[in-house]
């Protein structure tokens, strides 16, 4: 059975990076180029996409965080992880990895996390 | 980007009868060459992340009850709850995956009547 979990070092302060890791048990990162993804969901709001990656590498962002984001991926360790720059009180929120469904970023997220609250305050 | 949009934004129904969310999305969803509409369903408990209900807009995914059912093509679709249990009470998505980036709808509260 699939599974990830996020983790991160907790709150972030205003203008400083928030960094995420989403670590990938019961099947490989490395199998059959699925894409992995970031979405998060302000509290009490609505899902937002934030990008996703390949195995490869290969990188989907949303525009409206594209030049704050990077997801990267290290198939040694089965995780993937995101930074997010510049953060402000607006990004604060609960944050899921997933996984898109078969061999496509075209694909709906199939397997989630349990998602991680961070929350930016100074 | 597109966007999605549901409505009602909150839905509640008596136990045992049907429940019907829309979602229109502001350009079409569907891509000629294999004649599949990129729109999934999820459905969010409190405290639960999203989990995917339909894709391809009309198939169920593996374990979802069949009282759960998606229709529509195009630019409108449709999930129906066929006969509603206390345990179908959470907010429900529509999601296109068509383009990028990958956009949600606002969400529909669905509660017991």
């Amino acid at each position: 059975q699939l599974q990830l979990q996020e983790s991160g070092p907790g709150p972030v302060k205003p203008s400083e990076t928030l960094s995420l890791t989403c670590t990938v048990s019961g099947g490989s990162i490395n199998s059959n180029n699925y894409y992995w993804g970031w979405i998060r969901q302000p509290p009490g709001k609505g899902l937002e996409w934030i990008g996703s990656i390949s195995n490869s590498g290969s990188t989907y962002y949303n525009p409206s965080l594209k030049s704050r984001v990077t997801i990267s991926v290290d198939t040694s360790k089965n995780q993937f992880s995101l930074k997010l720059t510049s953060v402000t009180a607006a990004d604060t929120a609960v944050y899921y990895c997933a996984r898109h469904a078969i061999s496509s970023w075209y694909q709906y997220l199939q397997h989630w996390g349990q998602g991680t609250l961070v929350t930016v305050s100074s | 980007d597109i966007v999605m949009t549901q409505s009602p934004d909150s839905l509640a129904v008596s136990l045992g009868e049907r429940a019907t969310i829309n979602c229109k999305s502001s350009q079409s969803v569907l891509y000629s060459s294999n004649n599949k509409n990129y729109l999934a369903w999820y459905q969010q408990k409190p405290g639960q992340p999203p989990k995917v209900l339909i894709y391809w807009a009309s198939i169920r995914e593996s374990g979802v009850p069949d009282r759960f059912s998606g229709s529509g093509s195009g630019t409108d679709f449709t999930l129906t709850i066929s006969s509603l249990l206390a345990e179908d009470v959470a907010v429900y998505y529509c999601q296109q995956y068509y383009t990028s980036p990958q956009t949600f709808g606002q969400g529909t509260k669905l509660e017991i009547k």
